[in-house]
Order: structure tokens, then C-alpha cells, then sequence
């Protein structure tokens, strides 16, 4: 079973609008961290947003903010005003329990329109 | 403060040759990761070094090997290339931490085989 699931290869909004990119992942851990990540065409990695399975808070940085629904195993990525420098692909990813590395969802190409 | 810094940027090799990449982790960061990027698999964990010791391995050939130095600087090698080992090799750092210690990604190196 896939461990993180992105379900739209591709989203398009209006800049200036906002923006909601899906993620769901499967765990058995109590334990483990949710991450969103962009990647522009030159292929850096731009951590975005981190969520911890015991954080109570959504966490927000800036114009990006992660809706957490524990239950539903849910991490979706919201990016409010979108900007045309917000085009690029993003990535869910998860770590687990005491895993030291990522596991990434196979990615959404987020196209702001003018 | 530096980032992850990966070289080369872009690789050509040869069916059959050898290659060795390149990663300098953040100042301070003990631990670095590897990732392969493609289009048909996505972002998949290789392997992770902390104190010069493989900790982690992913589902690779053992023609994918790594070391890291006592500067946490760390090398990848790929030998015996194949077609199918045209990527995008990505390394992260991140310092020694629990839960929620971020991972920062350098910007890439684009290997292709012909």
C-alpha cells in the first residue's frame, strides 16, 4: 500500500487565490512527521511546512498552513494569495516513528495562472 | 549560512562506467541522506550516513554504495551504469535530533546514461 498518497498530478489556480493540495498517507506508528516540500524546475527540494502527530496546532508558516485531520490521516497543504513563483511540484512526505528517512507521495505540478 | 552543496550539477556517463557524486552538508549537520528522483518511481530513499556509519538502506542494487568522511561530507557511487540510473540524485542533511528535525536538500545532481 502506498504509505503517501497525492492524488491531483496537477493543479491549476489564479494568482492571488488560494490553493488546497491533497495528501494522505497510512501509518501504523504513533509516532512520525509530516513534511511538504517544493520543487521548482531546478530541481532543489524547498522544505515548506513541517506537522508532528502530536502537534495539536495546525502548523502555518507564512502563506502556507497544513490542514491536519489526524483521523482521516490527512495532511493537506493550503497556500494562500497564490504568486507565479508558487508554480512548481510539491511533495508530501512522512517520516516515521524512528525512521531517518522520507517517504514522498509521488507529487502535485501546481501551475499559477496571471 | 551555506546550504547543501552538490557536485557535479549534471553527469553524463556511459553505460558500463562508474560515477561518483558529491554532497557537503550544512555546517554542523552530522547526518546526510540520498535520494533518487525519476520519473516512473519518484523521490526513493538510497541510503542514510551519521558519523561516517551507514545507518539506513533502501531497496537498491549493491552497485549504489556511499561513505561519509569525518567532515560529514559523504559520496555516492554507482557502478556498472545502467540507462535505468538516469536521475536526479538529491542529498539532504540534517543534524542529529528526534522528532521533527528537519531535513534540508541540496539542489541536485542530474545524472544521465547513455
Amino acid at each position: 500500500a502506498q504509505k503517501i498518497t497525492q492524488t491531483q498530478p496537477g493543479m491549476f489556480v489564479q494568482e492571488k487565490e488560494a490553493v488546497t493540495l491533497d495528501c494522505t498517507y497510512d501509518t501504523s506508528d504513533q509516532s512520525y512527521g509530516l513534511f511538504w516540500y517544493k520543487q521548482p524546475s531546478s530541481g532543489e527540494m524547498i522544505f515548506l511546512i513541517y506537522q508532528g502527530s502530536y502537534d495539536e496546532q495546525n502548523a502555518t508558516e507564512g502563506r502556507y498552513s497544513l490542514n491536519f485531520q489526524k483521523a482521516r490521516k490527512s495532511a493537506n497543504l493550503v497556500i494562500s494569495a497564490s504568486q507565479l513563483g508558487d508554480s512548481a511540484m510539491y511533495f508530501c512526505a512522512m517520516r516515521e516513528g524512528g525512521a531517518r528517512q522520507l517517504t514522498f507521495g509521488s507529487g502535485t505540478q501546481l501551475t499559477v495562472l496571471p | 549560512k551555506a546550504g547543501v552543496t552538490q557536485t557535479p550539477r549534471y553527469l553524463i556517463k556511459t553505460r558500463g562506467q562508474q560515477v561518483t557524486l558529491s554532497c557537503s552538508p550544512i555546517s554542523g549537520h552530522r547526518s546526510v541522506s540520498w535520494y533518487q528522483q525519476t520519473p516512473g518511481q519518484g523521490l526513493q530513499f538510497l541510503f542514510e550516513y551519521f558519523s561516517e556509519t551507514q545507518r539506513n538502506k533502501g531497496n537498491f542494487p549493491g552497485r549504489f554504495s556511499g561513505r561519509q568522511f569525518s567532515n560529514s561530507r559523504s559520496e555516492m557511487n554507482v557502478s556498472t551504469l545502467e540507462l535505468g540510473d538516469s536521475a536526479l540524485y538529491l542529498c539532504a542533511s540534517s543534524p542529529m535530533g528526534g522528532t521533527g528535525y528537519g531535513y534540508t536538500f541540496g539542489s541536485g545532481t542530474r545524472l544521465t546514461v547513455v
